[in-house]
């Protein structure tokens, strides 16, 4: 167990619909990450938030947008979902930016 | 680009021999780099970093890896393959200066009973 907590664990929509994935980080972490896990594209990082400001934006579309609250929970916010969105959305946690990641056991989504 | 290169797809080896998982990465000054394993429907478990210490890196569970700049590569290696090691492993690197981590494309590591 990381530490690093997300739910839900499994999430069937459909297309066009909008979703919510929350991601609490270990106590004491600052920093939450996401990440998309597919079979065609692998892991690919979406986005990097620090203390509650966004750090680094990686392949991460218009559609999806996150967000870090004071508590430092984080949620991903995945909208106008297509097919193809579905995926393993992980968090990951870390002290700080260059120290090792620690990752939640994701959320698997599934865009009908 | 920044970039990280996973030399091989699928890796089989029998029980008992030794693992090699190769990575390269685009060279910069100052990477740290991660290895990481994935069991089937399990999150990301960090096996091992470097980060500018000692170039050789000893991991969890008999893993280590080494740092070799000029060739700028990170293989992970282990003496001797347990089943429990069949997993898929990510070489993860991340750049000074910036903020994006970049993982490799993984590695499926079979292990032969």
């Amino acid at each position: 167990d990381s530490g690093v907590t997300q739910t839900p664990k499994h999430l069937i929509t459909a297309t066009g619909q909008r979703v919510t994935l929350r991601c609490s980080p270990r106590s004491g972490d600052l920093s939450v990450y996401w990440y998309q896990q597919s079979l065609d594209q692998g892991l690919q990082f979406l986005i990097h938030y620090y203390n509650g400001e966004e750090r680094a934006k990686g392949n991460i579309l218009e559609r999806f947008s996150a967000q870090q609250f004071p508590d430092l929970h984080s949620e991903l916010n995945l909208s106008s979902l297509e097919l193809g969105d579905s995926a393993l959305y992980f968090c990951a946690s870390s002290v700080a930016w260059d120290n090792e990641q620690f990752f939640g056991p994701g959320t698997r989504l599934t865009v009908l | 680009a920044q970039s990280v290169t996973q030399l091989d797809s699928h890796v089989s080896v029998s029980e008992g021999t030794p693992v090699l998982l190769r990575c390269n990465y685009s060279s910069s000054y100052s990477p740290s780099l991660f290895w990481y394993v994935q069991h089937p429907n399990k999150g990301l478990q960090l096996l091992l970093k470097y980060t500018s210490a000692a170039t050789l890196v000893k991991g969890i569970n008999g893993f280590e890896a080494e740092f070799k700049k000029s060739e700028t590569s990170f293989h992970l290696t282990k003496p001797s393959a347990h089943m429990s090691d069949a997993a898929e492993y990510f070489c993860v690197v991340r750049y000074t200066g910036g903020f994006k981590t970049i993982f490799g494309a993984g590695t499926r590591l079979f292990v032969k009973a």
